[in-house]
């Protein structure tokens, strides 16, 4: 799993409560990403941070929020507004993307272990 | 829109055979393209990608993939198939930019002894 770190491993919430998953990564990527995982699907992506104090929205943005406040840290919070919370959600970071065509133009993303969030 | 289909839910091998995990992509622009395995309860974790260059990419622990650009395929493969190699497999490609990546559905490797 790198050096990327959430917590808790496992969530409970009851239904209406925000909760707030941790993302912290110790190899001083510029570029973070939440993703949720359910079952017999790919991932999906919630929303990515290209460097501090900036962050876009994914595919699956409703019901989340985030912030990035430090290059480390990117949390993630599940709102009550999100009719369907409970999954497996997923972290990960990278190098900032070049704009050319070459090896370095993308490079892979490496994830934490997870959090599985269960909403009671 | 992009996407990528890995055609097989689970695939199963016996120990010591080779294995080929299947995966295709939408044809759009330059398909960057990576696997990844994730084990039980775990993140992912890389195991190789193709950018440009050569057909043939290897990866870790003993996987290579190949890339098809007329059947529009990147299947992953492994001459050798072990017991730990049991676990899910995910081929993703790049999407609108190179920070979005598209996700095939993952496919469950079992490696029976």
């Amino acid at each position: 799993d790198g050096g990327i770190t959430q917590s808790p491993k496992y969530l409970f919430r009851k239904e209406g409560q925000n909760v707030t998953l941790s993302c912290e990564q110790n190899l001083n990527h510029d570029a973070m990403y939440w993703y949720r995982q359910d079952p017999g699907q790919g991932l999906r992506l919630i929303y990515y941070s290209q460097i501090v104090n900036d962050f876009q929205k994914g595919d699956i943005a409703e019901g989340y929020s985030v912030s990035r406040e430090k290059k480390e840290s990117f949390p993630l919070t599940v709102t009550s507004a999100q009719k369907n919370p409970t999954a497996f959600y997923l972290c990960a970071s990278s190098t900032r993307p070049t704009s050319g065509r070459d090896q370095r133009a993308y490079n892979e993303q490496f994830f934490g272990p997870g959090t599985r969030l269960t909403v009671l | 829109a992009q996407s990528v289909a890995q055609p097989e839910d689970q695939v199963n091998v016996a120990e010591g055979n080779p294995l080929t995990v299947k995966c295709t992509y939408s044809v759009s622009g330059n398909p960057y393209l990576f696997w990844y395995v994730q084990y039980p309860n775990r993140g992912l974790q890389f195991l190789l990608k193709y950018i440009t260059g050569d057909n043939l990419v290897k990866g870790s622990y003993g996987f290579e993939a190949e890339f098809n650009k007329s059947q529009t395929s990147f299947h992953l493969k492994k001459p050798s198939a072990l017991v730990s190699d049991s676990a899910l497999y995910f081929c993703a490609r790049r999407g609108d930019s190179n920070y979005q990546l598209i996700w095939g559905a993952g496919t469950k490797l079992i490696i029976k002894p």
